[in-house]
């Protein structure tokens, strides 16, 4: 069975860099697939940050792709978002997931607040 | 960028009666190539993560059940609930995977 985990800060301060993993358990992030970022602020909507296909191509929301950076790393069969300079405007639930285009395996998510 | 938008915002609808929920996208999702419409659709309930319900805006998943149905092509899509239970209340958000990715802003669907 497939899972996904993100982990990482609960709280970062204003300006500072956030910075979650997503361990991936019951499959090889290698082997196929897109991996992404979705968070969705409290009481609000979701919003794609980026994703990396397994070969390591990335692709970023426009939006945020100056700020934005996925990363794979095979050997822990994880990968990574960083975003820096944050604002409040940043503090959201933080999703990982897996998909070809549509998102079928999600991880539970994991509430980033940015505070000082 | 594709824009997704949804309406209505939300909606309030009897028990055992039709939900009908709209999402539409600032250019064509159809791909020509292969006549696929790249539109999923999604169900959120309180604390959890998004559940896909459908993709190729058609297509439902495994499990989901069958009083859920996408229908649409190009720009306009419709996510039906045939006859509404107490468990589909949540927010319903369509998402398309033509050009990267681009979620709509959600429905909220209630109990009347």
């Amino acid at each position: 069975q497939v899972q996904l985990q993100e982990s990482g800060p609960g709280l970062v301060k204003p300006s500072e860099t956030l910075s979650l993993t997503c361990t991936v358990s019951g499959y090889s992030i290698s082997s196929g697939y897109y991996w992404g970022w979705i968070r969705q602020p409290p009481g609000k909507g979701l919003e794609w940050i980026g994703s990396i296909y397994h070969s390591g191509s990335t692709y970023y929301n426009p939006s945020l792709k100056s700020r934005v950076t996925i990363s794979v790393d095979t050997s822990k069969n994880q990968f990574s978002l960083k975003l820096s300079s944050v604002t409040a405007a940043d503090t959201a639930v933080y999703y990982c997931a897996r998909g070809p285009g549509w998102l079928l395996l999600w991880g539970q998510g994991t509430l980033v607040t940015v505070s000082s | 960028d594709i824009v997704m938008t949804q309406s209505p915002d939300s909606l309030a609808v009897s028990l055992g009666e039709r939900a009908t929920i709209n999402c539409k996208s600032s250019q064509s999702v159809l791909y020509s190539s292969n006549n696929k419409n790249y539109l999923a659709w999604y169900q959120q309930k309180p604390g959890q993560p998004p559940k896909l319900l459908i993709y190729w805006a058609s297509t439902r998943e495994s499990g989901v059940p069958d009083r859920f149905s996408g229908s649409g092509s190009g720009t306009d899509f419709t996510l039906t609930i045939s006859s509404l239970q107490a468990e589909d209340v949540a927010v319903y958000y369509c998402q398309q995977y033509y050009s990267t990715f681009t979620f709509g802003p959600g429905t909220k669907v209630d109990i009347k």
